[in-house]
């Protein structure tokens, strides 16, 4: 079965700029969660969704936003790009509500 | 907000010792998971535990969801080089509409 994938792998883009990354989770799992990985403050919950509804959301700003498709595919949406959105995100797909999550290789994103 | 202490926050060991990690928590937590994470690639789920005092091996890996609720560990029994990595622990509290709250992470370095 194949693990979560997510596209792209790296990206580098200018403050201001908005970005949208891309999550496919394994397949059959209907719960997608994003979260994001910095050197200073570590993994951070950024929200989840499940059956294209959005059932919990971390301690982001608004520019911070999500969606998923009835495929269970999901996007995170970053606008008004600042420096210190630099980090690695990470989607991970869960077979069901509080069960385990299983994680992607990430999306790194540089902002200049 | 919710917080993980996860220790020691790095260690330095032998090849062939054992190793203990360990996670408290402010707050009480309905499923521990543990990972590893390599080096630009997402956290990979090593332990998933559900149930108070449950104690769960895979492989050399022994993990325990502690009876109070707010603790949990992980045992690594002869350690050998591709354990070197960064372990972490992440709660999950709530019915499952809450995301993870994972513990800073301990650096696991093996000396030849």
């Amino acid at each position: 079965k194949a693990g979560v994938t997510q596209t792209p792998r790296y990206l580098i883009k200018t403050r201001g700029q908005q970005v949208t990354l891309s999550c496919s989770p394994i397949s059959g799992h209907r719960s997608v969660s994003w979260y994001q990985q910095t050197p200073g403050q570590g993994l951070q919950f950024l929200f989840e969704y499940f059956s294209e509804t959005q059932r919990n959301k971390g301690n982001f700003p608004g520019r911070f936003s999500g969606r998923q498709f009835s495929n269970s595919r999901s996007e995170m949406n970053v606008s008004t790009l600042e420096l210190g959105d630099s980090a690695l995100y990470l989607c991970a797909s869960s077979p069901g509500v509080a069960r385990e999550a299983f994680f992607g290789q990430g999306t790194r994103l540089t902002v200049v | 907000g919710q917080q993980l202490n996860q220790s020691p926050q790095s260690m330095f060991i032998q090849e062939g010792e054992d190793v203990s990690m360990n996670c408290t928590s402010s707050s009480i937590f309905n499923t521990w998971l543990w990972y590893k994470q390599d080096p630009g690639e997402g956290p990979v789920l090593l332990i998933a535990l559900y149930k108070a005092g449950e104690l769960t091996s895979n492989g050399r890996l022994t993990a325990q969801f502690g009876i109070t609720r707010k603790d949990s560990f992980l045992n690594i029994s002869a350690s050998i080089p591709s354990d070197v990595g960064i372990y972490f622990c992440a709660g999950r509290s709530g019915g499952g509409a809450d995301g993870l709250t994972f513990g800073k992470g301990t650096h696991l370095i093996i000396q030849p």
